[in-house]
């Protein structure tokens, strides 16, 4: 079966700093991996993915991330932070059965 | 217009009472889930259907039921709302073309159960 685990229910940054968002995946088929984000009173919106052609995935917004396979990993980074960005961020699988399974989420928070 | 519209946007309904919220989408994808969004739990799969023949239960079905009308329609009902199901519900569609292929989606429909 295929899963994702989210580090940080909660993430605080300073306008400006480094982003990083963290995932970790299992899977036992190679795995097809996906970052959303949700603006508060939204659906779900696709950042980026990754479908094995390249391990540094660019996104929209000035997101990236990228896989590791040996770490198991799927982190999602940006390099300055804006206000904008403040939403809550799911790493996503595509399993075995066609299903998309979401991590549990995180809030990034932004300080002015 | 959206590609994925679900209606009701907002609701509030009485324990006990039938409900039933709609998913239309524009996109001619065959594939159409019904995820539900709580805080601290992300987006759980309830239903999801392949096609007008083909319905799936996900992990969290109990208590719900879906009808796919047709390709472009998939609506789920709680037969017996309770407290509990209060909840973010979320439709999404996505194309058979692969596992690679993201899923798109509605705005969301918020229930409130008293």
């Amino acid at each position: 079966a295929q899963s994702v685990t989210q580090l940080g229910s909660h993430v605080s940054v300073s306008e400006g700093a480094l982003v990083l968002l963290r995932c970790n995946y299992s899977s036992s088929v190679p795995p097809y991996l996906f970052w959303y984000v949700q603006y508060p009173n939204q659906g779900l919106q696709l950042l980026l993915k990754y479908t094995s052609a390249a391990t540094l995935v660019k996104g929209i917004n000035g997101f990236e991330a990228e896989f590791k396979k040996s770490e198991t990993s799927f982190h999602l980074t940006k390099p300055s932070a804006h206000m904008s960005d403040a939403a809550e961020y799911f790493c996503a699988v595509s399993d075995s059965g066609d299903k998309i399974i979401f991590g549990k989420g995180t809030r990034l928070h932004i300080l002015p | 217009d959206a590609d994925v519209t679900q209606t009701p946007r907002n609701r509030i309904t009485k324990t006990g009472k039938r409900i039933m919220l709609e998913c239309s989408q524009t996109k001619g994808h065959d594939r159409m889930y019904w995820y539900r969004q709580d805080p601290g739990l992300g987006l759980r799969l309830i239903y999801y259907s392949f096609d007008v023949k083909d319905i799936n239960k996900g992990e969290i079905s109990d208590g719900y039921s879906v009808s796919r009308q047709a390709q472009a329609k998939f609506s789920l009902s709680l037969e017996s709302a309770i407290p509990n199901q209060t909840a973010l519900y979320f439709c999404a569609t996505r194309s058979r073309t692969g596992r690679n292929t993201e899923a798109f989606f509605g705005q969301g429909t918020r229930l409130t159960v008293v």
